[in-house]
């Protein structure tokens, strides 16, 4: 139990163009998901912050209108790469929190495979 | 600012031994400090969750502890095998769910 899948789990693109990744709990539904991103040799790095029908709350530093986040149900969130730039070249992570009241606990975050960005 | 340190030099032991890893944060007053596993290419696996309220827990190889006061905590791993070869991450939340993570530490067995 508490999968959460992500894809694609890598994608290659031309610089300008928009990607876009899902995030999705398998067997449990999150009222909180999470993007993080990770480059290498380097812990992750908390991007934003999505609750499901609301608004993401970014992080310092994330654009936001470069990272588009919809989190349209309560077990699919997705992350849109706008405008993609060979720096935004990253493995890009997503984590999903239990809504409370399900078999795990609220303060467990479970992650997805990663998506690996490469853009050119 | 909140920091988060783990040794950022990979930890080599033989197999059989105990592995034991740092994770040391300032600025923090943690409610919940978690430890995740990472192999290369892969999202984190959480391993252990540990309160603030307690000191130690255990889970199958793994010991976690958690002293508030050096804010520091342990973690290890007895009888290691090789494919515990991985990077761990120690993460910390207080009351919300919301996860910092340290730099993470390599750790290779040798068989």
């Amino acid at each position: 139990g508490a999968v959460v899948s992500q894809h694609p789990s890598w994608v290659i693109c031309k610089s300008g163009t928009s990607v876009k990744i899902e995030c999705r709990s398998l067997d449990f539904q999150a009222t909180t998901m999470f993007w993080y991103r990770q480059f290498p040799k380097q812990s992750l790095m908390l991007m934003a912050t999505s609750n499901e029908g609301s608004k993401a709350t970014y992080e310092q530093g994330v654009e936001k209108d470069k990272f588009l986040i919809n989190h349209a149900s309560l077990t699919l969130s997705t992350l849109t790469v706008t405008s993609a730039h060979p720096e935004d070249s990253s493995f890009y992570i997503c984590s999903a929190s239990p809504t409370s009241g399900q078999t795990w606990s609220y303060n467990e975050q479970f992650f997805g495979p990663g998506t690996r960005l490469t853009v050119l | 600012s909140q920091k988060i340190e783990q040794n950022s030099e990979a930890l080599n032991i033989q197999e059989g031994k105990t592995a034991t890893l740092t994770c040391n944060y300032t600025n923090y007053s943690p409610a919940y400090l978690q430890w995740y596993r990472q192999d290369p290419g892969r999202g984190p696996v959480f391993l252990l969750l540990i309160r603030e309220n307690e000191k130690e827990k255990r889970k199958e190889r793994l010991k976690v502890t958690f002293d508030t006061t050096l804010k520091q905590s342990l973690f290890h791993i007895t009888a290691s095998q090789p494919a515990d070869s991985a990077t761990y991450l120690c993460a910390l939340n207080n009351a919300g769910n919301m996860l910092t993570f340290g730099g993470g530490t390599r750790l290779m067995v040798k068989p």
